[in-house]
Formats: structure tokens, C-alpha cells, sequence
């Protein structure tokens, strides 16, 4: 069973254009976030959501917007996309609590716009 | 705030050769440290992990030790294998501020080639 689940795999788009990505966890953790790796490998937070309450909301454009229907989704709506926006982002999920506990990522979305 | 530097990549080796990755962090609490494995084409993969000073984390040949004096964290194998080539992470994570909320702080990573 997979733990950290996210669709679709590979996303092509045109610019100015609405998508969505999915993820779905099965490991019953408490928090869940959205992470952007560029070209170079470079990982960063955008969000966080614990038991469906936004943590973080680090510096990224309002056109990103997270939803969390339940505590075991959390969705990334993206709006108008922009060339920038080619990326690869994993979704991840952790038992919450102190810090010492380690992410449970997906396999990432790549997300490519033209 | 925290940061994590890691030798920059990509790191070419022979088989069975001797692995170091280095690993320095900035942190304003107490942080647990980690190392994550991405193979080609796949999410991050938890490697290995220590929690306090002087820990030592292990697994599949890989090991770091936590060291406080010197802010580091620095990956090492003894032999390594083709299977080995991949893209490494090293990452914190400030356990002082509690909730787990603010996710792992990560290094830009070092791309380890393994030469048959």
C-alpha cells in the first residue's frame, strides 16, 4: 500500500491556465505539507496543514492555494499558471508532535507550463 | 533562522570506494537531523536519522553522527555501490519549537555518481 500518495505523476499545461494536484495519505499522521523542487534539486516548504488548520504559508503567491477536505487529503489548487511555476512538488505527511519525526513523502508532480 | 549547507555536487566515485557527503547546519533550538536518498524519478526517502548530540544514525551501510560541537552531520559509507548513485539531502528540524508544523529545513542536496 502506498503511504503518501499524489496525482498525477506528470502535469503539461499552458500558461494562464487552472490545475490541481492530490494527495492522499494512509499513515493516519496529523500533518501534511507541499514542497517545491526546482531545477536544481532545491527543496522548500510552501505549506503545512495540521488536522486541517494552515501552519506555514511560506512567501508563496496567492495564486497557490491548499485545501484539506479531511486530514488525510491536502490538495494544491494552482491558478493562472505561470512559466515559474514548472516544478516538481512532492507532498509529505508526519505523525506531527515534536520535531524529531521524519516526512513520509510522495513521488512527486511534474508539473510543466508552456 | 536554520539553515543547512551541503558539499556541492555532483560527487563522482569508483565502486567500493569511500563515501563522505558533508553536512553543516544553523539552528536556533535543538534540532533533530536527517539524511534523505532521492533515487531517479521518485519522492525522498528517509536514510537515516539522529536526535540529540552524539547520536549516531545508521542504516544500509550509511552513517552520521551528530555533532554538536561542530554543527555537523556528515554522511559517510565505506563501500559503495552503483545503487548508491542518487541525489542526497541533508535536513533539520527544529524540535525546540514543538508541533513538527515546520516541516524539515533541507540542504540543496549533492548528486552522487557511482562508476562501475
Amino acid at each position: 500500500d502506498t503511504a503518501v500518495s499524489q496525482t498525477p505523476k506528470y502535469l503539461v499545461t499552458q500558461m494562464g491556465n487552472d490545475k490541481s494536484i492530490k494527495c492522499e495519505q494512509n499513515l493516519g499522521h496529523d500533518t501534511m505539507y507541499w514542497y517545491k523542487q526546482d531545477s536544481k534539486k532545491f527543496l522548500k516548504i510552501m505549506f503545512s496543514y495540521n488536522n486541517k488548520e494552515l501552519i506555514i504559508n511560506e512567501t508563496v503567491p496567492n495564486r497557490f492555494s491548499p485545501k484539506s477536505p479531511d486530514k488525510a487529503h491536502l490538495n494544491l489548487h494552482i491558478n493562472s499558471l505561470e512559466l515559474g511555476d514548472s516544478a516538481v512538488y512532492f507532498c509529505a505527511s508526519s505523525p506531527g508532535g515534536l520535531g524529531n519525526s521524519p516526512l513520509h513523502f510522495g513521488n512527486g508532480t511534474r508539473l510543466t507550463v508552456t | 533562522g536554520n539553515s543547512v549547507t551541503q558539499m556541492e555536487g555532483p560527487v563522482t566515485l569508483s565502486e567500493e570506494a569511500f563515501l563522505t557527503i558533508n553536512c553543516t547546519y544553523t539552528a536556533t533550538g535543538y534540532p533533530s537531523l536527517f539524511w534523505y536518498v532521492q533515487y531517479p524519478g521518485e519522492g525522498l526517502q528517509l536514510l537515516l536519522k539522529a536526535t540529540k548530540a552524539d547520536d549516531k544514525g545508521s542504516n544500509k551501510g550509511f552513517e552520521a553522527t551528530y555533532r554538536k560541537e561542530t554543527t555537523s552531520f556528515h554522511l559517510e559509507k565505506g563501500s559503495v555501490q552503483v545503487s548508491d548513485s542518487a541525489v542526497y539531502f541533508c535536513a533539520l528540524s527544529d524540535q525546540g519549537r514543538g508541533g513538527g508544523a515546520d516541516g524539515l529545513t533541507f540542504g540543496k542536496g549533492t548528486h552522487l555518481i557511482i562508476q562501475p
